[in-house]
């Protein structure tokens, strides 16, 4: 039984490049959500979807970054051009639920993106 | 606003003991649902136990029991018996009941020492 899928797992990478980052969540689950983990600010939301479209993207640091979810077994997250503030730990995460209070949310390992 | 809190940066436990992890939060919502997650070296984010606010009893997962006072606002995460594998980092979160995103706790670093 499969959980949340995330490539690469590692990513280094140059300043003013772009970087794609991809997730593919439990199959059946209807949110998924983007993650982003540093040492100064912790694990902020970035954006969430619901069958495909999305909810919320208050969370997304500026528009340098983008997130699309074309199907509902795949997902991206893009920044272009990247900075090195950009390095982090990016999550992808999926649920069944999200509309009341209980929302277990699984995890994927994680992408740790470092920026030169 | 949501808030939480958990003002134990790190934590040390000697293996068998118990150890109670803090956290509080902050909230309007009538309606709530507190959440802990362990975060080991290898970066994965394991979900542990979780809390309704209208539970009337404190949740119990296994070794992980969660210690709920409403009026304190306070959900603290109880491991009994600690075992080596348990040191990790460990987060509480928390989520309203009209949509709104899972808000994270800055974590409390658990570390057991055999």
């Amino acid at each position: 039984d499969a959980g949340v899928i995330q490539s690469p797992r590692h990513e280094v990478t140059e300043m003013g490049q772009e970087v794609t980052l991809r997730c593919k969540p439990i199959s059946g689950h209807d949110y998924l959500f983007w993650y982003r983990q540093t040492m100064m600010r912790g694990l902020e939301l970035l954006i969430y979807f619901n069958n495909n479209v999305p909810i919320d993207d208050s969370g997304m640091p500026e528009d340098r970054f983008s997130a699309k979810m074309p199907n509902a077994s795949f997902s991206t997250l893009k920044i272009q051009p990247s900075e090195p503030r950009d390095s982090a730990v990016y999550f992808c995460a999926s649920s069944l639920y999200f509309a009341d209070s209980y929302n277990e949310q699984f995890f994927g390992p994680g992408t740790r993106l470092t920026v030169l | 606003a949501q808030k939480i809190t958990q003002t134990q940066p790190g934590m040390f436990v000697q293996e068998k003991e118990a150890v109670t992890l803090d956290c509080t939060y902050d909230t309007s919502d009538p309606s709530y649902g507190l959440f802990w997650y362990k975060q080991p070296s290898s970066g994965e984010m394991i979900f542990l136990i979780y809390q309704g606010s209208y539970d009337q009893q404190n949740a119990t997962e296994g070794r992980y029991s969660l210690n709920f006072q409403k009026a304190r606002k306070s959900a603290n995460l109880v491991i009994s018996a600690s075992q080596l594998g348990d040191s990790a980092m460990y987060f509480c979160a928390m989520k309203g009941n009209q949509g709104g995103k899972l808000i994270f706790g800055q974590g409390t670093e658990l570390s057991v020492k055999p």
